[in-house]
């Protein structure tokens, strides 16, 4: 079956320790995208990818990196210098025709101790 | 630039009525709409979709939307609501530029009295 898989579920890291979020599509989907969910804050986009090999900044992009090597593969590292990680990590993906809908993976909960 | 307004953050509607959960957007030209659904600690599943054409949209589970573009709106009805419904609906909207993230209202939370 086609989708997107976001790895691990659940995440515990220490305070000022740097940790990546697994996001796999076999959609083959160009655009991939990261949102950030808090409760009452809706999805906040971090970072989006249209293309291989680039990506640009959304509205929170501060203290996290991103990297596009493949098409199916858009980990998202969140640094140390991300002053409040604990949050609900969405990845999406969708075709690059204007308008169309993104498909989402099942999250990840990161929560920094 | 664009943005996505849903007024209602929490709505607690009895099994079997009807729910109309509200949806306002700004945006300069024609807008793509959505409504999304999240269960508790999943991801988003998408429950229907404007384009153009047809103002009123039919969606999955028993779900519908009208566009109305005199009031900035694409409000979400069913006509009658079950238990399994209860979840976090999101309203977001799309530009015709490949590629461009959607945008996303906060969400409303619906809950289901017996």
């Amino acid at each position: 079956d086609g989708g997107i898989t976001q790895s691990p579920k659940y995440l515990f890291r220490k305070e000022g320790q740097n940790v990546t979020l697994s996001c796999e599509q076999n959609l083959n989907h160009d655009a991939m995208y990261w949102y950030r969910q808090d409760p009452g804050q809706g999805l906040r986009l971090i970072y989006y990818s249209q293309i291989v090999n680039d990506f640009q900044k959304g509205d929170i992009a501060e203290g996290y990196s991103v990297s596009r090597e493949k098409k199916e593969s858009f980990p998202l590292t969140v640094t140390s210098a991300q002053k409040n990680p604990t949050a609900f990590y969405l990845c999406a993906s969708s075709n690059t025709q204007g308008g169309t809908e993104a498909f989402f993976g099942q999250g990840t909960r990161l929560t920094v101790v | 630039a664009q943005s996505v307004t849903q007024p209602d953050i929490h709505i607690t509607v009895s099994e079997g009525a009807s729910l109309e959960l509200r949806c306002n957007y700004s945006y300069g030209a024609t807008p793509y709409l959505f409504w999304y659904v999240q269960s508790p600690g999943q991801g988003l599943q998408l429950l229907l979709k404007y384009f153009s054409g047809d103002t009123l949209v039919q969606g999955i589970k028993g779900f519908e939307a009208e566009f109305k573009r005199s009031q900035s709106s694409f409000n979400l009805r069913k006509p009658s609501v079950h238990w399994s419904d209860a979840a976090e609906y999101f309203c977001a909207v799309g530009a015709e530029q490949a590629g461009t993230a959607l945008i996303f209202g906060k969400g409303t939370t619906l809950s289901v009295s017996s």
